[in-house]
């Protein structure tokens, strides 16, 4: 059982267009991270969330942690090529962080 | 550069013939990591050491063990790879357990044949 659902599991858009995916639980966390990793790579820390409700800005990237830690959200502006990855979310709970599937985004030119 | 760097980035092996993969850090943090990343899966935690105390998940087969001589280094030896182990293997960093970043490695890829 995942801990962390994301959705959608694949998604393809043109450059230029936006795009937003999920990361659900039923269970809170202390923190919230977003990783991206390409492929042959590990991945790459993103962002991290630690306050219900918090928004922070990647400059294209918007993270949103909910009201009561156990979702969040990564919404992308004006995708590139460059954003092609697969996004991870990750969970802080009791010492240890649980992993999402990821959803792999794949940004046409 | 601070970093976290995997050797080798791919590996091949035997069904059977134990192996070994690195992982060292320059970032001097206290907690190293070993996942195993199979296609399209989330990251999977096998163990973890905090400083020299070694944390092993219940689910992680006895086959895979870890060694952390320094502060700096960390292994993975799988003692008898089976088919099934074939898969990403990724090391990360933290300053302490489940929280902050995690610094990552490039991975190694594991292929049993």
């Amino acid at each position: 059982t995942q801990l962390l659902e994301q959705s959608p599991q694949f998604l393809s858009i043109q450059e230029g267009e936006n795009l937003t995916v999920y990361c659900n639980s039923s269970s809170v966390f202390s923190s919230l991270q977003w990783y991206r990793q390409e492929p042959g790579e590990g991945p790459v820390l993103l962002v991290t969330v630690v306050t219900g409700g918090e928004v922070k800005k990647l400059k294209r990237l918007t993270f949103q942690f909910g009201d009561a830690r156990k979702d969040s959200s990564l919404h992308i502006t004006a995708a590139q090529p460059g954003d092609t990855g697969l996004y991870l979310c990750a969970g802080g709970r009791w010492g240890k962080l649980q992993f999402g599937a990821g959803t792999q985004v794949v940004v046409t030119p | 550069d601070a970093m976290v760097i995997q050797n080798p980035r791919y590996q091949v092996t035997q069904f059977g013939k134990p192996v070994t993969l690195s992982c060292s850090q320059t970032l001097n943090h206290n907690v190293m990591y070993w996942y195993q990343q199979k296609s399209s899966q989330a990251p999977k935690l096998l163990f973890h050491y905090y400083d020299k105390d070694f944390n092993n998940e219940a689910d992680t087969p006895d086959n895979f063990q870890s060694r952390r001589p320094n502060t700096s280094f960390c292994f993975l030896d799988i003692r008898s790879p089976g088919l099934g182990d074939a898969a990403m293997y990724l090391c990360a960093t933290s300053t302490a357990p489940g929280t902050g970043g995690y610094t990552f490695g490039s991975g190694t890829r594991l292929t049993v044949v």
